[in-house]
């Protein structure tokens, strides 16, 4: 079966605080996506990757970075977290050629 | 950059009534999928539409993709109360970008 797994469910961290939100995938997917969903906002793309060391920045890269150094892995870094990054963050992955993402069960980030 | 909109962002139906929601690109899109998120859940892959004016059903769902692959809608014939939660297009033009979503009630 399919799996998508981000290293925490909740997660609260402080103003100033450096944060890394990993995924693991297990599907052996080229594209890996980091999203995070606000109420009334939708899903918003932070950063993706369509290989090892390749990103690209989605609509919202501000205030954040990404690594992905094995193709199983894609890591979310908020260099310095701030009050506003409080949100839902959701990781996705899907083979290429613009197919069905699959979603991880989300990290909830509250930064106080 | 591009955006998907989507419309309504809320809609509140008796059971058994219809139910759509509204998908628009500012640009001409590849494809377009729907997912659908449950409370507490995470997005869910429903479907993908690649071609120009198709249309294709799953069960009470109806998903219609426009002629100028710029717009798309996702009808609910006879809604039930597991139809609940947000309902998501997103369109892929290299990266794939979602819409706001619409959320689902529905009273039994």
């Amino acid at each position: 079966d399919v799996k998508v797994t981000q290293s925490s469910r909740y997660l609260v961290k402080r103003t100033g605080e450096k944060v890394f939100l990993e995924c693991v995938q297990d599907m052996d997917h080229e594209n890996m996506f980091w999203y995070r969903q606000d109420p009334g906002l939708g899903l918003r793309l932070i950063y993706f990757s369509y290989d090892v060391k390749m990103k690209e920045k989605g609509d919202i890269p501000e205030g954040y970075s990404v690594s992905r150094e094995k193709k199983e892995r894609f890591s979310l870094i908020l260099e310095s977290a701030s009050t506003n990054q409080t949100s839902m963050y959701l990781c996705a992955s899907s083979l290429p050629m613009d197919t069905e993402a699959f979603f991880g069960q989300g990290t909830r980030l509250t930064v106080v | 950059g591009q955006q998907v909109m989507q419309i309504p962002q809320y809609q509140h139906v008796q059971e058994g009534e219809d139910f759509t929601t509204y998908c628009n690109s500012s640009t001409t899109l590849s494809n377009i999928q729907w997912y659908k998120q449950r409370p507490g859940g995470h997005p869910v892959f429903l479907i993908q539409l690649v071609k120009s004016g198709e249309v294709k059903k799953q069960k009470r769902l109806t998903f219609q993709f426009g002629e100028a692959k710029k717009n798309s809608s996702l009808h609910i014939t006879a809604t039930q109360t597991t139809d609940v939660g947000t309902y998501f297009c997103a369109g892929h033009t290299g990266k794939l970008i979602f819409g706001q979503g619409t959320t689902l009630q529905v009273k039994p």
